[in-house]
């Protein structure tokens, strides 16, 4: 089992709906989670955080988490074709070294239609 | 404030040659990390160093890689003899600390092509 999971895609919404992305995690002892967005041949930059239990809330993101069915999910409101990108879930967990590292889903790549 | 500052942005070696990819980090920031990205694929930890430290190396390959972050300078990823399979976009990323590990800045990156 993949420490970080997410559905490849592509996901294909219209402008102006609301896309889902959705991560679920192995590590139950996973305490922070993480959504970056990565446009084609750039780096990744994080755009939302969540640490605990529930909804956050951020202009049109929201990142919801669920610590006990270990799935995290992030929704787009009124998406733009400017939020055409790959969508990366991390999640911070303590590795075998005793350090604190982020740990990357493969990614969706969600497409905006116009 | 500069941001994460990654040379070069393109490599070309051919097969056997040497590797050699430079991060700075950003001011302030002593924690430096190594991520390998193939195409159409996720980004895959290779190493996190601080300063004259390498802390956890676990994503790194067993033979011809090596990083090193000197107490002046640069951060470094050595490939050795590369190989094709090494052809990928190498990105560094550094933080304040493990407290702030989740909000990684990243670099723009170092596409290396082997042919």
């Amino acid at each position: 089992q993949k420490e970080v999971e997410q559905n490849s895609g592509p996901l294909s919404v219209p402008e102006g709906a609301i896309a889902s992305l959705n991560c679920t995690y192995s590590d139950r002892g996973s305490q922070s989670f993480f959504w970056y967005r990565q446009y084609s041949g750039k780096s990744p930059e994080l755009i939302m955080s969540i640490y605990s239990n529930g909804d956050k809330e951020d202009g049109r993101f929201t990142a919801q988490l669920n610590k006990a069915s270990q799935y995290v999910s992030l929704l787009i409101r009124d998406s733009q074709p400017s939020d055409s990108a790959t969508y990366l879930c991390a999640v911070k967990r303590v590795s075998n070294f005793g350090n604190e590292k982020l740990t990357f889903g493969t990614g969706t790549r969600l497409t905006i239609i116009p | 404030n500069a941001g994460v500052m990654q040379n070069p942005r393109h490599l070309v070696r051919r097969r056997g040659q040497e590797a050699r990819l430079r991060c700075s980090p950003m001011k302030g920031h002593s924690h430096v990390y190594w991520y390998r990205q193939l195409p159409e694929e996720g980004l895959k930890f290779m190493v996190y160093l601080q300063k004259e430290n390498i802390i956890d190396e676990s994503g790194m390959p067993k033979e011809r890689f090596s990083a090193e972050f000197p107490k002046e300078g640069p951060s470094i990823l050595r490939i050795q003899q590369v190989v094709r399979g090494d052809s990928a976009a190498y990105f560094c990323a550094s933080s304040l600390g493990t407290e702030n590990t989740g909000e990684l800045f990243f670099g723009e990156g170092s596409r290396l092509t082997v042919l």
